[in-house]
């Protein structure tokens, strides 16, 4: 079954205590992406990736890192995470030119 | 830039009447992808379809219908008969061709739709 997958899915944390948060995909994207969705503001794109080893911002990457050192996964990086990284995370993978993104089932992030 | 937006914030019907989501967007390009996904209550992204700038025929999948008018920049989603299993968050999102490789998708706020028994 084509699917991204998301760990973990539920996550409570202490500010400034490192957290990755992984992301996978059987579908041999080259393109992966990570949005983070807060009420009234839609979701935004933090990061993306278009191939192996080739990433870049997307709008609010503050606070966050990635690496793409295999295609399928894409980890989302919080060095010293803050209350207002407090959010819905979600994953995407797509087929590049302009394909149809798939995402992840989410992972709810609450930053004490 | 581009911008996606959704003007109505929540939106109740009573089941089995239709209702249309308004979606209008902004964008400097003349080829861009336009989706709809909708997240229901247990939190996950479903695509339900996507739409090229080139293609303003509508689409009618079942109960669910999309109307795209470049004219008016806007793709617009309508339920018809609708039922319990369409409340959900409907989100609205732009993709531009010439994104330097990045196919970012640009969302609206959403709508939430909620279908009363």
């Amino acid at each position: 079954e084509a699917q991204v997958t998301q760990n973990p899915r539920y996550l409570i944390t202490v500010t400034g205590k490192k957290l990755t948060v992984t992301c996978s995909q059987n579908m041999n994207h080259e393109y992966m992406s990570w949005y983070r969705q807060d009420p009234g503001l839609g979701l935004r794109q933090i990061y993306y990736s278009m191939n192996v080893e080739v990433t870049d911002k997307g709008d609010v990457p503050e606070g966050y890192k990635v690496s793409r050192k295999e295609k399928r996964n894409f980890p989302l990086i919080l060095e010293s995470p803050s209350p207002n990284q407090t959010s819905l995370y979600f994953c995407a993978s797509g087929g590049g030119a302009l394909e149809t993104q798939y995402f992840g089932p989410g992972t709810r992030l609450l930053v004490l | 830039a581009q911008k996606v937006t959704q003007a109505q914030t929540e939106i109740s019907v009573v089941e089995k009447e239709d209702v249309t989501l308004d979606c209008v967007y902004e964008t400097r390009d003349t080829t861009y992808y336009l989706f709809w996904y909708k997240q229901p209550p247990s939190g996950e992204l479903v695509f339900l379809i996507r739409r090229n700038s080139f293609d303003e025929q509508n689409e009618i999948s079942g109960r669910y219908s999309w109307n795209f008018q470049k004219s008016t920049s806007s793709f617009n989603f309508t339920i018809t008969a609708s039922q319990v299993v369409d409340s959900a968050v409907y989100f609205c999102a732009l993709s531009e061709a010439t994104n330097f490789g990045n196919e970012k998708l640009t969302f609206g706020t959403g709508t939430r739709l909620t279908i009363i028994p």
